[in-house]
């Protein structure tokens, strides 16, 4: 069973470029969450989506955005980037959507300059 | 709102020490609390599903308890790979598939 992975593992930008990181659900999930975690804090939820649409959102503003893929992997795209959005950007793949476990990536280590 | 905190934010143990960590949360209609444990700069990984009061899971040297207002993570005899950050997180009905965090309690056990 493949777990989810997450590309890429670093990335630096700076502030006003835009971003794009990517995962990949874990072997017979259909359902992906987005969360960003700043140094010494839990996750925050971003958005999910399942079935190729979004399916809940957290307090984020429309910068950040999303895709789900047919073969259930999915893209967060942040426009405009801030300084505030230096953070771990974790995916976590779960089925069905509202029940169950959400199984977490490594994380993508984003740095704004 | 719904609220999750965690304590101590900090704990340092000496290696066979056990102690409890505590999450707490004032929630409308919980649907679930989960721990997490977390190694620095690495994804959570997933530890227990508790989904009503009175429900309890065992994993190795950690039992986690749930209450009508509180979860306990217990560490039986901890060993120094324990140490990481344990996360607790809830769902609730209102609000869908999202989970919502507490702020981690980072532990620490020495040899």
């Amino acid at each position: 069973e493949t777990g989810v992975t997450q590309s890429p593992t670093h990335l630096i930008k700076t502030r006003g470029q835009q971003v794009t990181l990517r995962c990949s659900s874990q072997s017979g999930h259909n359902t992906v969450s987005w969360y960003q975690q700043a140094l010494g804090q839990g996750p925050q939820f971003i958005f999910q989506y399942y079935r190729e649409e979004e399916n809940g959102r957290g307090n984020f503003p429309p910068r950040f955005s999303g895709l789900q893929f047919p073969n259930y992997s999915s893209e967060l795209n942040v426009n405009a980037l801030e300084l505030d959005d230096s953070a771990l950007y974790l995916c976590a793949s779960s089925t069905p959507p509202v029940a169950g476990e959400q199984f977490f990536g490594p994380g993508t280590r984003l740095t704004v300059l | 709102e719904d609220q999750v905190t965690q304590s101590p934010e900090a704990l340092r143990l000496q290696e066979g020490e056990s102690s409890s960590l505590n999450c707490s949360y004032t929630v409308s209609g919980l649907r679930g609390l989960f721990w997490y444990r977390q190694d620095p700069g690495k994804g959570p990984e997933f530890l227990f599903t508790l989904y009503s009061a009175g429900e309890e899971k065992e994993k190795e040297r950690l039992k986690a308890t749930l209450t009508k207002k509180e979860s306990f993570l217990h560490i039986t005899a901890p060993k120094p790979e324990d140490s990481a950050t344990y996360l607790c997180a809830v769902r609730v009905e209102t609000s869908g598939s999202r989970l919502t965090f507490g702020e981690g309690t980072q532990l620490t056990v020495n040899p």
